[in-house]
């Protein structure tokens, strides 16, 4: 099994449309993270959370929001869908003892809003 | 606090050319600096780090980077491709204990 799972792999959504984009992780980690991923913009943080309790606003919130409902689970929600919300999204958790190392990434989740 | 720039977006060679990909950064501080790779569909690996010591790094795969303090950048080479690192590159650094990435770099090895 994979250490960073995302769910779902593939979405395609409509305008409008309240989705959910679920993560968790099997490495103990209290660290969690959102990026999105856009064509020559890299990867842009959204959220994290760097424990249960903590939720932190990334360089570009506006529009998501998350929800941290166990050590290994980090859920980022889109309320309203909208087409610029279109992009590949990474789920990541770190071990803080190991610096940006610890860093592991899951396989994605390529949203589509039409 | 730290931001990342990566000169090239799309860099076309053949294989066996030697490859240099362009970082910088602008200083925020203690530098902690990465290279990662994503190989088409699939996720982030990281191909090395520098955190200190030795500012020539060598990663995995063959690469290398070397980290020059008086230029702010963190090069990325290696002497000969293959078609198998056809890519995408970013250059990543630590900002306030979170990774900021440059645009990254797409490259294209022909057979």
């Amino acid at each position: 099994d994979a250490d960073v799972t995302q769910t779902p792999r593939n979405r395609i959504t409509k305008t409008g449309k309240r989705i959910m984009l679920e993560c968790s992780q099997t490495k103990g980690h209290d660290r969690m993270y959102w990026y999105r991923q856009d064509p020559g913009l890299g990867l842009r943080l959204i959220y994290y959370s760097f424990d249960v309790k903590d939720i932190n606003k990334g360089e570009i919130s506006d529009g998501y929001s998350v929800s941290r409902q166990a050590q290994a689970k980090f859920s980022l929600s889109l309320e309203s869908a909208i087409p610029n919300q279109t992009a590949l999204y990474f789920c990541a958790t770190s071990d803080p003892g190991q610096g940006a190392s610890g860093y592991t990434f899951g396989s994605g989740t390529r949203l589509t809003v039409v | 606090a730290q931001s990342v720039s990566q000169h090239n977006h799309h860099v076309i060679l053949s294989e066996a050319a030697s490859l240099e990909l362009g970082c910088n950064y602008s200083y925020g501080g203690t530098v902690n600096l990465f290279w990662y790779v994503q190989y088409p569909g699939q996720h982030l690996q990281l191909l090395l780090k520098y955190f200190s010591g030795d500012p020539l790094v060598k990663g995995i795969k063959g690469f290398e980077a070397e980290f020059i303090k008086s230029k702010f950048s963190f090069n990325l080479r290696k002497p000969s491709v293959q078609w198998s690192d056809t890519a995408e590159y970013f250059c990543a650094a630590i900002n306030d204990y979170k990774l900021s990435f440059g645009a990254g770099t797409t490259v294209t090895v022909r057979a």
